[in-house]
């Protein structure tokens, strides 16, 4: 079964810090990942789409990862600001879907100001 | 990138009745896909929109609880009917402008069920 796991479920930083945020998934036959943000109650957001054939994709302080073969991706946050507290959703694109997404459950961040 | 204009944005309704949502898109889309949301939890897929045809469900949804429509390539609606308060959640729908583009996503409807 193709599955998205985001470790941990929820962080907490002070202001200014630098943080990674995780996810794996069990198939690495994908044809993109991508990382979304969602703020309460709001739809998602999208923030990097990363190819298969990709390494990274950047974003102003955002810096995501693709490990495909170990079947991992990171998203990287620098110098982080309150305004960046909301839920962070990893989804997988695999190949064989009919182009329907696989979400993680998310990684709950905080940003203390 | 394409703009998603859903609506409604949110709605309380009764044990019993049902409810459409729209999903409005500013340019022509492949792809567009309807999720819902649980309180608490990740996004699950409940079906693939399919422009002129009848829409792909996903295991565990059906056409006679979430009947949609998709009449052309900008717009598609959810219903969802005979509601009981296990549905209420977020509905979110999403569109797909083309292979190796991102997908995008609409505020959402949340759903309430008294």
């Amino acid at each position: 079964k193709q599955e998205v796991t985001q470790i941990p479920a929820a962080l907490s930083v002070p202001e200014g810090e630098n943080l990674v945020l995780n996810c794996s998934f069990t198939d690495s036959a994908i044809y993109n990942l991508q990382w979304f943000r969602q703020d309460p109650g709001k739809g998602l957001t999208s923030l990097l789409l990363i190819q298969s054939s990709q390494r990274e994709q950047t974003s102003g302080r955002l810096n995501a990862s693709l490990d495909k073969s170990s079947g991992r991706s990171t998203l990287y946050i620098a110098a982080s600001q309150p305004g960046d507290s909301a839920t962070y959703l990893c989804a997988v694109l695999f190949s064989g879907s009919a182009r329907q997404l696989t979400f993680g459950s998310g990684t709950q961040l905080t940003v203390l100001p | 990138s394409a703009v998603i204009s859903q609506k409604p944005s949110r709605d309380i309704c009764q044990r019993g009745t049902s409810l459409t949502i729209q999903c409005q898109v500013d340019s022509q889309v492949t792809m567009m896909f309807w999720y819902r949301q649980q309180p608490g939890q990740s996004l699950t897929l409940i079906a693939t929109a399919n422009q002129g045809s009848e829409a792909t469900y996903e295991s565990g949804f059906v056409i006679d609880k979430f009947p949609i429509s998709r009449p052309n390539l900008t717009f598609s609606t959810l219903t969802v009917s005979n509601m009981s308060p296990e549905d209420s959640s977020i509905y979110l729908c999403s569109v797909e402008e083309g292979p190796n583009q991102p997908q995008h996503f609409g505020d959402g409807t949340r759903l309430s069920i008294l």
